[in-house]
């Protein structure tokens, strides 16, 4: 079975550009999760989607953060514009079922996004 | 605040050494607190402790959680260079959806 995969796995944009970071969850899994680490700091929470709709998205940092899950499959996270202090790693994960006592959420490998 | 501390924040042993690696947390209506070991890419999940004194194994590796005093420990016997990793503890809280809560993290370091 396949696991998380993100795409691209390293991107490197100047400040001002957009970059577009996307996300395939294992199949089957209906909750998907973004997470982002930036340099020294612990993994944080962006948000998290229940098929297509948004559970919670209180991790977001502004507006110029974008995630989308069309058709409740793949995500996209989109920054625009980006600025220097985006940089970081970012993660997705997915899970089957969020409410379960045991539900787990399996990560994927990360994008690691550099802002010049 | 919901988080997680982690200590050592690094460590470095000798192969076949045992390590103990710690994890506090303060989270709203605890429901489970989770390990991965994260290499070089994606953290790879370890284990997910929900009651107190039940010890999960797999392997050299085992966990242990204590409700009471809030605090985890990841016990790593006999260790080999390939446990070399970041060793990642956080928090789920019922009041937080499913959002986990992460610590810093300990980086081991095993040497040969």
């Amino acid at each position: 079975e396949a696991g998380v995969t993100q795409f691209p796995s390293h991107s490197v944009i100047e400040k001002g550009q957009t970059v577009t970071l996307r996300c395939d969850p294992i199949s089957g899994h209906d909750n998907l999760y973004w997470y982002r680490r930036v340099m020294g700091k612990e993994i944080k929470f962006l948000l998290h989607f229940v098929k297509e709709s948004k559970q919670d998205e209180s991790g977001m940092p502004n507006n110029r953060f974008l995630a989308e899950r069309t058709g409740g499959t793949y995500s996209t996270l989109k920054v625009q514009p980006a600025e220097l202090e985006d940089s970081g790693v970012y993660f997705c994960a997915s899970s089957q079922e969020a409410g379960a006592y045991t539900d787990t959420q399996y990560f994927g490998p990360g994008t690691r996004l550099t802002v010049l | 605040e919901d988080k997680v501390v982690q200590s050592p924040l690094s460590l470095v042993v000798h192969e076949g050494d045992t390590v103990t690696l710690n994890c506090s947390y303060e989270v709203t209506n605890f429901r489970s607190l989770l390990w991965y070991k994260q290499e070089k890419k994606a953290p790879t999940f370890l284990f997910m402790l929900t009651s107190s004194g039940i010890e999960k194994k797999s392997g050299r590796l085992s966990s242990i959680l204590d409700k009471k005093e809030l605090f985890s420990i990841l016990n790593i016997t006999a260790t080999q260079t390939g446990d070399s990793a970041i060793y990642l503890c956080a928090v789920l809280g019922y009041s937080s959806a499913s959002k986990i809560i992460f610590g810093s993290g300990t980086r081991l370091s095993i040497r040969p």
